[in-house]
């Protein structure tokens, strides 16, 4: 069974530009979950999706959103980027759970640079 | 709110040897689960182990097992047999039952020495 899939790998924006990064998650899985890394911040939720919705938000501004796809698929967007977006963001996927706790299985990441 | 706390950022192990990787954590909740992944310098985070809490027995996925010490809210990785290839950074994480997010500890580093 294929993994997580995140397109594009590695992208180069400018400041207020936007940016839509896509994932693709393991066949059969309904949940997908978004995080970003920095050296500074770490590891931190973005959002999670299921069934088209969003069921779940992190602490981040307005400029951050997502959606997901009938077929579970899910994209995020950055609009008027910042030097401090720059990061790798983590797709994950899990099963459809009924009360949390599933494994989530990551993708390869995107690294994004805001030049 | 959930917390999970790495406090050390590098260990070093000699390959074939043992080491042992610390976390605590905190959670408000009685139905969560714990998480090792490790991320190597390929940045792809890859699970390692998986803890529920409501069990008691530790789980073990062969040279990789855990110490879950609930009361103490302790959750360490003990790595055998150390290999080059266990040589990444490893998280700690946790997801609350009625939660879908994990949180992250900083992470350790982990130096394997031929």
């Amino acid at each position: 069974k294929a993994g997580v899939t995140q397109t594009p790998r590695y992208l180069i924006k400018t400041r207020g530009q936007q940016v839509t990064l896509s994932c693709s998650p393991i066949s059969g899985h309904r949940s997908v979950s978004w995080y970003q890394q920095t050296p500074g911040q770490g590891l931190q939720f973005l959002f999670e999706y299921f069934s088209e919705t969003q069921r779940n938000k992190g602490n981040f501004p307005g400029r951050f959103s997502g959606r997901q796809f009938s077929n579970s698929r899910s994209e995020m967007n950055v609009s008027t980027l910042e030097l401090g977006d720059s990061a790798l963001y983590l797709c994950a996927s899990s099963l459809a759970p009924r009360t949390g706790g599933e494994t989530q299985y990551f993708g390869p990441g995107t690294r994004l640079l805001v030049l | 709110a959930q917390t999970v706390t790495q406090s050390q950022p590098e260990m070093s192990v000699q390959e074939a040897e043992t080491v042992t990787l610390s976390c605590t954590y905190d959670t408000s909740e009685s139905d969560y689960y714990l998480f090792w992944y490790k991320q190597p310098p390929s940045r792809q985070m890859i699970l390692v182990i998986r803890q529920e809490a409501y069990k008691q027995q530790n789980a073990t996925e062969n040279r990789f097992s855990v110490n879950f010490q609930k009361a103490a809210k302790s959750f360490s990785l003990k790595i055998s047999d150390s290999q080059l290839g266990d040589a990444a950074m490893y998280f700690c994480a946790i997801i609350s039952g009625s939660a879908r997010q994990l949180t992250f500890g900083s992470g350790t580093q982990l130096t394997v020495l031929p």
